[in-house]
């Protein structure tokens, strides 16, 4: 089945510092990817969709300049958290659609922990 | 917008029973999907089934179903014969394809535990 491959699982690092994660594809084509971010006990809430190619499309209240995303490959999403405080601290996951099928359900990454000391 | 509401945070089931997660949706789109998750303790995301709007059909997988009352907006899910595994947060999604772009719109989430 489709995989998506999401990196780093876990992050620790001081507050001021940016933290990439990344989000792959690895068996299909993903012109859309979703990044999301999860509370403790908490659903997740969509923050972002990026688009390969093009701007990222950012949720009412996310900070586009706070997470900054790049999508330059079929393959490839990057979620950049600029600056790093201890309230952005919590649980991202990303998930990719298949291109080729319209209405296929969305393949979720293993998520990364972001801890912000 | 379209909206997605679990009313039960938490539930129990003993193991071998059957328990039914509830799930209702507010939107004016008429085609749709609906979907369940599970989210186990690693956190990884698990779809457990789906249904799409246009189809009269229960989807049925395994142990698991749905009843699917479109003019309602209703869209539960049966687990049957529980077990010990099947302990997580079940999530209810709507998606809603073209121009709104194919995002996942998450209910709450209903914690699940399955006791011996």
């Amino acid at each position: 089945g489709a995989v998506v491959s999401q990196h780093p699982s876990r992050v620790i690092c001081k507050s001021g510092t940016s933290v990439k994660i990344e989000c792959r594809s690895l068996d299909f084509q993903a012109t859309t990817m979703f990044w999301y971010r999860q509370f403790p006990k908490k659903s997740l809430m969509l923050m972002a969709t990026s688009n390969e190619g093009s701007k990222a499309t950012y949720e009412q209240g996310v900070e586009k300049d706070k997470f900054l995303i790049n999508h330059a490959s079929l393959t490839l999403s990057t979620l950049t958290v600029t600056s790093a405080h201890p309230e952005d601290s919590s649980f991202y996951i990303c998930s990719a659609r298949d291109s080729g099928y319209s209405n296929q359900p969305q393949h979720f990454g293993d998520g990364t922990r972001l801890s912000i000391l | 917008a379209q909206t997605v509401t679990q009313s039960q945070p938490e539930m129990s089931v003993q193991e071998a029973e059957t328990v039914t997660l509830s799930c209702t949706y507010d939107t004016s789109e008429s085609n749709y999907y609906l979907f369940w998750y599970k989210q186990p303790p690693s956190r990884q995301m698990i779809l457990v089934i789906r249904q799409e709007a246009y189809k009269q059909q229960n989807a049925t997988e395994n142990r698991f179903s749905v009843n699917f009352q479109k003019a309602a907006k209703s869209f539960s899910l049966k687990i049957s014969d529980s077990q010990l595994g099947d302990t997580a947060m079940y999530f209810c999604a709507f998606m809603v394809g073209g121009n709104s772009g194919y995002a996942l719109n998450f209910g709450k989430g209903t914690s699940l535990l399955v006791t011996p």
